[in-house]
């Protein structure tokens, strides 16, 4: 089993359409929680960091559950723009690196 | 923006040749990274460093060879290019500013790297 999972994809939208991924993690000593986006042959650009509480950037809203070991990214009124490979990462702490999960792709349609 | 800096951005080179693909960031990050990634697949971790002359493998077997003589700079090094060797390189550089909630990870431009 990997350490973290996403769902498989690939998430083929409309524009306007919400979108939620989904992500889990193994190692219940994991402290930080992130999701990155990836263009098609471009670096891993982080998107925004997961706090327990749930936090909010514009149309990007990310979720924890630790009870759960369960991550959430959901993406409201999709953009073509969207269109990317989701990152979800976690971390144990310092000294310990970064666990990427395999990533979602998302197909924004016009 | 992230100031962490790959040279070259692509390299096509043939069989045999040494090759030295070159990473540097200006943020003064102890931990840095090298990761390889096909096209459409995972990320893989091939080589990391906690600061000046420390260098751990990662979780992917790689005949690549890395150095840590600076904070600065981590180049990756492949004594004899192979066209299995083809493949993107990604090199990131991470902050800790006492736990590792505030620890982001950042990543250069890549080099895509094609053996002839």
């Amino acid at each position: 089993r990997k350490e973290v999972e996403q769902d498989p994809g690939p998430f083929n939208v409309p524009e306007g359409a919400t979108v939620a991924f989904n992500c889990t993690y193994s190692n219940s000593a994991s402290q930080s929680f992130f999701w990155y986006r990836q263009d098609c042959r471009k670096e891993p650009k982080l998107l925004m960091s997961v706090y327990s509480s749930g936090n909010e950037d514009g149309r990007f809203t990310a979720q924890l559950n630790r009870a759960s070991q369960y991550i959430s990214l959901l993406i409201r009124d999709s953009k073509l723009s969207d269109s990317a490979t989701y990152l979800c990462v976690v971390n144990a702490d310092y000294g310990q690196n970064f666990v990427f999960g395999p990533g979602t792709r998302l197909s924004v349609l016009p | 923006e992230a100031d962490i800096y790959q040279t070259p951005r692509y390299l096509v080179i043939g069989t045999g040749k040494k090759i030295t693909l070159e990473c540097s960031q200006t943020m003064g990050h102890d931990k840095m990274y090298w990761y390889q990634q096909d096209p459409g697949m995972e990320l893989h971790l091939i080589h990391y460093s906690y600061g000046v002359n420390s260098t751990e493998k990662g979780d992917l077997s790689s005949e690549s060879t890395v150095s840590r003589i600076r904070t600065e700079h981590f180049p990756l090094t492949l004594e004899s290019a192979r066209p299995s060797h083809t493949s993107q390189y990604l090199c990131a550089s991470s902050s800790w500013s006492g736990t590792a909630v505030n620890e982001k990870l950042f990543f250069g431009s890549g080099t895509q790297l094609s053996v002839l």
